[in-house]
């Protein structure tokens, strides 16, 4: 079955930067779009960016633009999320989601990675 | 972008009863752009339903959506125990894609 295992969370000042993993088993990775959503402590749920299943398409919300960079590796069925300039308002649980295309909803989730900015 | 808003914030159910949640979008969404998220304590939000009113796969029948353009709408008849829960709507029609602030629904 699908299996979507977030990983590299942790504790990061803020200023500092944070390298998120997901990795994607039980499908076929490169005919699935990804997208990382985020849920500060306590609150609802946040898109943060995607990526079409080629990599030609990447997308931000507008609060992590110019910070965050996604990515992908097809040929390591993983996900990642370059987070720099990292911020307080920036904690939160990381999730990783597969979906088919943009316009489309997310059908399988990851279980989270926590990451912290704090001094 | 499109906001939408959940009410009501917390629902207090019974085993057994019927429950509705509502979700109301800023402007209008394409029903085809309508999905219905839960979320228990400390997991991942799980597709309930989406396109408004089409259900995932392993998602039981009680559970059915409707609505369209800016009114929508969760219901789930006979609530089990393991529907107290968070839900959550989410548009993904218009760009960029939006999630509601959630509905608690607890015993």
């Amino acid at each position: 079955q699908v299996q979507l295992v977030e990983s590299g969370g942790g504790l990061v000042k803020p200023g500092g930067s944070l390298r998120l993993s997901c990795a994607a088993s039980g499908y076929t990775f490169s005919d699935y779009s990804m997208s990382w959503i985020r849920q500060a402590p306590g609150k609802g749920l946040e898109w943060v960016s995607h990526i079409g299943k080629s990599a030609v398409t990447e997308k931000y919300a507008d609060p992590v633009k110019g910070r965050f960079t996604i990515s992908r590796d097809n040929a390591k069925n993983s996900l990642f999320l370059q987070m720099d300039s990292l911020r307080d308002e920036d904690t939160a649980v990381y999730y990783c989601a597969k979906r088919t295309g943009l316009g489309t909803p997310y059908d399988s989730w990851g279980q989270g990675t926590l990451v912290t900015v704090s001094s | 972008e499109i906001v939408l808003t959940q009410s009501p914030g917390t629902l207090s159910l019974s085993p057994g009863e019927r429950a509705t949640l509502s979700c109301r979008a800023s402007q209008s969404v394409s029903s085809r752009g309508l999905a219905w998220y839960q979320q228990k304590a400390g997991q991942a939000p799980r597709l309930l339903l989406y396109d408004a009113s089409s259900r995932a796969t392993g998602t039981p029948d009680r559970f059915s959506g409707s609505g369209s353009g800016t009114d929508f709408t969760l219901t789930i008849t006979r609530l089990e125990p393991e529907d107290f829960a968070v839900y959550y709507c989410q548009q993904y029609g218009d760009a960029p894609q939006t999630f509601g602030q959630g509905t608690k629904l607890e015993i």
